[in-house]
């Protein structure tokens, strides 16, 4: 149950396209659902997060979609640049981001 | 530097030899966090901790590791008789007071190798 499930593995994209990864959670309890980016020998920092109460939230490039019915949130990534190639975590928490468990990540390639 | 700051950033040691990781946490912060990745692999969360208590340590294995957050000082995470398994990079994590929005703020981790 506290469990979060990340596809895909890993992914290349040419630069411009749209790429896509999915989370799937089992928690009702969770409340909190970030987005994390990690590069290469660096700790991952926060690039987007949405809370169960909106379906779906921008910030610049990025979107957050949330089906809270599925229990699934999945991130896009428009316009991609080869800058964005880095690794992707979902994640969730409960109670204000409590002991966060983070899906096993996607390998984003994004071609020049 | 107000950021988590880990030390060391990489750490190398022989089979049965301890080793011990230190993180302080942003200014401010009294949440610390400690997360283990393996290589290509995704963090798995080990223990939570407040100044002098520990929260959560649902995820630490029950042998040879042990956390601590004193009153004073940095949080370590320490890993006795090292075995070649535990060569991960281990990451910490805090957050202010409260959790703040939810937010985890990292640190740039402690590379550990076991010979």
């Amino acid at each position: 149950q506290q469990q979060v499930k990340q596809s895909p593995q890993s992914l290349i994209v040419q630069k411009g396209g749209i790429p896509i990864i999915n989370c799937a959670y089992e928690n009702t309890a969770f409340d909190y659902f970030p987005w994390y980016q990690q590069f290469p020998g660096k700790g991952p920092a926060l690039l987007i997060a949405i809370r169960p109460d909106v379906s779906e939230k921008k910030e610049g490039r990025f979107t957050i979609s949330f089906n809270k019915s599925a229990k699934q949130f999945s991130l896009h990534i428009m316009d991609s640049q080869p800058g964005d190639s880095a690794t992707y975590f979902c994640a969730a928490s409960k109670n204000g981001g409590f002991k966060t468990i983070f899906g096993a990540g996607t390998r984003l390639f994004v071609k020049a | 530097n107000a950021g988590v700051m880990q030390n060391p950033r990489h750490l190398v040691r022989r089979r049965g030899q301890e080793a011990r990781l230190r993180c302080s946490p942003m200014k401010g912060h009294s949440h610390v966090y400690w997360y283990r990745q393996l290589p290509e692999e995704g963090l798995k969360f080990m223990v939570y901790l407040q100044k002098e208590n520990i929260i959560d340590e649902s995820g630490m294995p029950k042998e040879r590791f042990s956390a601590e957050f004193p009153k004073e000082g940095p949080s370590i995470l320490r890993i006795q008789q090292v075995v070649r398994g535990d060569s991960a990079a281990y990451f910490c994590a805090s957050s202010p007071p409260g959790g703040g929005t939810g937010e985890l703020f990292f640190g740039e981790g402690s590379r550990l190798t076991v010979l």
